[in-house]
């Protein structure tokens, strides 16, 4: 059973980096069946896919973040980040990882609990 | 990139009622189509995977159907513990793995 779980700062200022990190038990990161993403929801909002880390070192973005978002990887430690540059109070959010588990053509997604991070000075 | 979008975007309904949620893909998606349920400061829920499995321990009032563009989440008897935000999301479409807005449901 996989377990997915956030860790990250709480607070960050205005224009530093945010990061957070998805520990992974139950699976390995270096699967090949498993999309290890990052989702956001503002408050009071939607679920934004933001992107994800795929076990052959591709990555995807949502264009919407213009190029401010980067996932990666420590398999030591079986766990993938998500660095977000330059952010600014609309980046507040809860931040969740998940990982769809994608096996011949059917998809099961196991997501953690979230990180509630607030950007002000 | 493929859209989702549901209706209704939100709705009253009664304990006891039969609700019926809608999400449309802009284009087809097979059965890659998950449900979710939110309540407020929590995480998505996995209500169903793949348009019409019930994921582990969800209470079969629920169901998913559907493929292609057109799929439907429905309660059959509304229960207090269902007022709740509805999300559907996609799987079909790599590299987005696109959400809908979102049906709430109130008393």
């Amino acid at each position: 059973h996989v377990q997915l779980r956030e860790s990250g700062p709480g607070l960050v200022k205005p224009s530093q980096t945010l990061s957070v990190t998805c520990t992974v038990s139950g699976a390995s990161i270096t699967s090949a069946t498993h999309f290890w993403s990052w989702i956001r929801q503002t408050p009071g909002k939607g679920l934004e896919w933001i992107g994800y880390f795929y076990y052959s070192g591709t990555t995807f973005y949502n264009p919407s973040l213009k190029s401010r978002a980067a996932i990666s990887v420590d398999t030591s430690k079986n766990q993938f980040s998500l660095n977000l540059t330059s952010v600014t109070a609309a980046d507040t959010a809860v931040y969740y990882c998940l990982s769809p588990y994608c096996v011949a053509g059917s998809c099961y997604p196991y997501w953690g609990q979230g990180a509630l991070v607030t950007v002000s000075s | 990139a493929i859209q989702l979008t549901q209706s209704p975007s939100s709705l009253s309904a009664s304990v006891g009622d039969r609700v019926t949620i809608t999400c449309r893909a802009s284009q087809g998606i097979s059965s890659d189509l998950a449900w979710y349920q939110q309540k407020p400061g929590r995480a998505p829920k996995l209500l169903i995977y793949d348009a019409s499995n019930l994921d582990t321990g969800v209470p079969s009032r629920f169901s998913g159907s559907g493929s292609g563009t057109d799929f439907t989440l429905t309660i059959s008897s509304l229960q207090p513990e269902d007022f709740a935000s509805y999300y559907c999301q996609q799987f079909s479409s790599y590299p987005l793995f696109t959400f809908g807005p979102g049906t709430r449901v109130d008393i």
